[in-house]
């Protein structure tokens, strides 16, 4: 079943811009993870933030997570045409330490050079 | 982090042959996960591997159609059965890395099916 729900499921920026993505879920969580899909590959780990956390950053990635909402977003600054990708958010499920993550819809992020 | 290979990396098969996936690790796991990504879509768990038992797979998807090996700690193999077109899809394994939470991917196997 899908958990996460992204918006936009799409979205282009010009290079330099800001990309935000948000991310909202159904359930209590652990955690909270994003990863990035370079045209149909493997996904490529970016941050995990956990449900006692509120905003984590990596390099020019800025994630929030506010739990009574039940929602993420993925900020990218400075975006480069090399950040073209899809955007996925996945959450475990939270009950008995289950590992098994449930995954978004995704964004599509397009940045024009 | 985890470093995971897959093979093939890409296939294309015929109508109602059979496909063996690998999915290796360079360290001792506990929990491999199948995914599969059909086209445009996002990723579906198709079911949880532990060494030495059964897999646990997910409401849809049974056995007999994703038989999953799973022999030592490092490795397992996710079997596509009778294959149809509608089963043309990337296929992902996945790992937990010890202590963090953190789930890593393998590159995924683009499987098409005429």
């Amino acid at each position: 079943s899908q958990q996460g729900e992204e918006d936009p499921q799409a979205l282009s920026i010009q290079e330099g811009e800001n990309a935000t993505m948000n991310c909202s879920y159904k359930t209590s969580i652990n955690n909270l993870q994003w990863y990035r899909q370079n045209s149909g590959r493997g996904l490529v780990h970016l941050i995990l933030i956990r449900s006692n956390e509120r905003e984590k950053h990596s390099g020019r990635l800025r994630v929030t997570l506010d739990t009574s909402k039940k929602s993420s977003s993925l900020l990218i600054t400075a975006s480069r045409a090399a950040d073209t990708a899809s955007y996925f958010c996945a959450t475990d499920e939270g009950q008995g330490g289950s590992e098994k993550l449930v995954f978004g819809k995704g964004t599509k992020l397009t940045v024009n050079p | 982090s985890a470093v995971i290979s897959q093979k093939p990396s890409r296939d294309i098969c015929q109508r109602g042959t059979s496909l063996t996936i690998q999915c290796q690790v360079d360290s001792q796991v506990t929990m491999m996960f199948w995914y599969r990504q059909q086209p445009g879509q996002s990723l579906t768990l198709i079911a949880t591997a532990n060494q030495g038992s059964e897999a646990t797979y997910e409401s849809g998807f049974v056995i007999d159609k994703f038989p999953i090996s799973r022999p030592n700690l490092t490795f397992s193999t996710l079997t596509v059965s009778n294959m149809s077109p509608e089963d043309s899809s990337i296929y992902l394994c996945s790992v937990e890395e010890w202590g963090t939470d953190t789930q890593y991917f393998g590159p995924g196997t683009r499987l098409t099916v005429l």
